[in-house]
């Protein structure tokens, strides 16, 4: 069955390092990929998609690495500030349909 | 752009009681809007795509009499949780795209926490 793992327990960094967060998928062969913030309480923000046919995409402090070899993506906030601390939610198409399916999450802590 | 409005922000009723719940972009049509379910910790659980004037398309295991979705117009989505019950509580949160197709993200609304005594 199809799978996106994402680490359960959440990452813990200090302000201004950079944090790396992993998505692992299992069985699928998704044409996308996107990353999503999520607050306690309030609903997902996009942040970035990036494509099967690119390795890498930046947006500010923000950085998307996608393997379809490994079938991995990673997620980097460099410089990161408490405010970065939320949920990160990866999502991937279903393979012939437009419609995501969502990972459970990792939560970020940053400390100042 | 792209803002999607839910509301309420949170229900609290006894079991029973029959729920609605708006969707609406504010700033954008929407030919098709989704339904999500999340628990604490949980990954969103897809339970139906709205499509605008015509039925709704429910997910294995989502009971579409329990859950009603209306999408009258491009821009508004409702659910109608029936005859809601203490299992019933969660968070259900809606969203929509923008234009169609694979490389349009979602658009989420702030999500509706729904406690049924």
């Amino acid at each position: 069955s199809q799978k996106i793992e994402q680490n359960s327990e959440a990452l813990n960094i200090q302000e201004g390092k950079t944090a790396t967060l992993t998505c692992n998928y299992t069985n699928y062969s998704p044409a996308y990929l996107q990353w999503y913030r999520q607050d306690p309480g309030r609903g997902p923000v996009f942040l970035l998609l990036i494509r099967e046919n690119e390795k890498e995409k930046r947006k500010e402090r923000l950085k998307v690495t996608f393997d379809t070899t490994l079938k991995q993506s990673l997620f980097h906030i460099t410089a990161s500030q408490p405010a970065d601390s939320a949920t990160y939610l990866c999502a991937l198409d279903r393979g012939g349909s437009y419609i995501p399916t969502f990972g459970r999450g990792t939560s970020l802590i940053v400390h100042p | 752009g792209a803002v999607v409005s839910q509301h309420p922000s949170r229900v609290i009723c006894k079991s029973g009681t029959s729920v609605k719940i708006e969707c609406r972009s504010l700033d954008f049509q929407a030919t098709t809007m989704f339904w999500y379910r999340q628990f604490p910790k949980q990954s969103l659980m897809l339970m139906a795509t709205s499509n605008e004037g015509s039925k709704a398309t429910y997910e294995q295991g989502v009971e579409k009499d329990k859950f009603l979705i209306n999408h009258a117009s491009l821009t508004l989505s409702t659910l109608t949780v029936t005859s809601a019950h203490p299992e019933d509580s969660s968070f259900y949160i809606c969203s929509a795209s923008a234009g169609q197709g694979s490389n349009q993200p979602q658009h989420f609304g702030d999500g509706t926490r729904l406690s049924i005594l």
